[in-house]
């Protein structure tokens, strides 16, 4: 089991607004990622925040950051059949060099 | 400017068979790292190179895993002999350096099959 921890499935209908949720486990993390991985393709790397951040928009989406529950979540608005695939947060541990620690993903379908 | 590349991208293998993958990093970017993806898991590192020294490799079973970074550049994976268990995608990822938010840029990996 992971420390980061991922829901495995979500179900949206295009157009809406996808919600995905992460917990992590080391307060100590200073990065916290979000990377997409299509079907047979490696791990695209959508977007990131810095731990001293709460929020950060990037166009359709927006990672929210909450250190005190250690939860991080990813909204993607407007979600398209093209956003369907598999989501993964990783957190990046302060006294870890460059190591991600990489949740289980969370599937996101996308019906038209 | 190419992205991480890995060849092959489908391995099928028997067991006992040797296996080994190869991972080109964009250029410039001084660390590697490999990754084990199991079916329906987040990657695990393997191990983590900076330029052509081993800098975290505990996580890799010394008894079949092999790595190497000869020039700093491109890097090998080697399994020897491989196990059933070994089916997996293997991903190589590689950063500037490991400094304070170095993004890991990942290839499209090794989907490896044993028989």
């Amino acid at each position: 089991g992971e420390d980061v921890e991922q829901s495995l499935f979500l179900s949206v209908r295009e157009g809406d607004s996808s919600v995905i949720n992460c917990t992590y486990t080391d307060s100590s993390s200073t990065y916290l990622y979000w990377y997409k991985q299509e079907p047979g393709a490696g791990l695209q790397l959508l977007t990131y925040i810095f731990s001293n951040m709460d929020m950060k928009q990037d166009q359709r989406l927006t990672v929210l950051l909450n250190k005190k529950d250690k939860h991080l979540s990813l909204r993607i608005a407007d979600t398209q059949t093209g956003d369907s695939a598999i989501y993964f947060c990783a957190e990046r541990p302060n006294n870890a060099g460059n190591m991600l620690t990489f949740g289980g993903g969370t599937r996101l379908m996308v019906k038209p | 400017e190419a992205g991480v590349v890995q060849s092959p991208r489908y391995k099928i293998i028997e067991k006992k068979q040797p296996v080994a993958f190869w991972c080109n990093p964009i250029s410039g970017h001084n660390t590697l790292y490999w990754y084990l993806q199991n079916l329906g898991q987040g990657p695990e590192l393997l191990i983590r190179y900076e330029n052509e020294e081993a800098v975290d490799d505990s996580q890799l079973p010394k008894d079949r895993f092999s790595a190497e970074r000869l020039k700093g550049v491109d890097s090998t994976l080697k399994i020897q002999p491989a196990e059933l268990g070994d089916s997996a995608v293997y991903l190589c990822a590689s950063s500037l350096g490991t400094g304070s938010g170095d993004t890991q840029y990942f290839g499209p990996g090794t989907r490896l099959t044993v028989l």
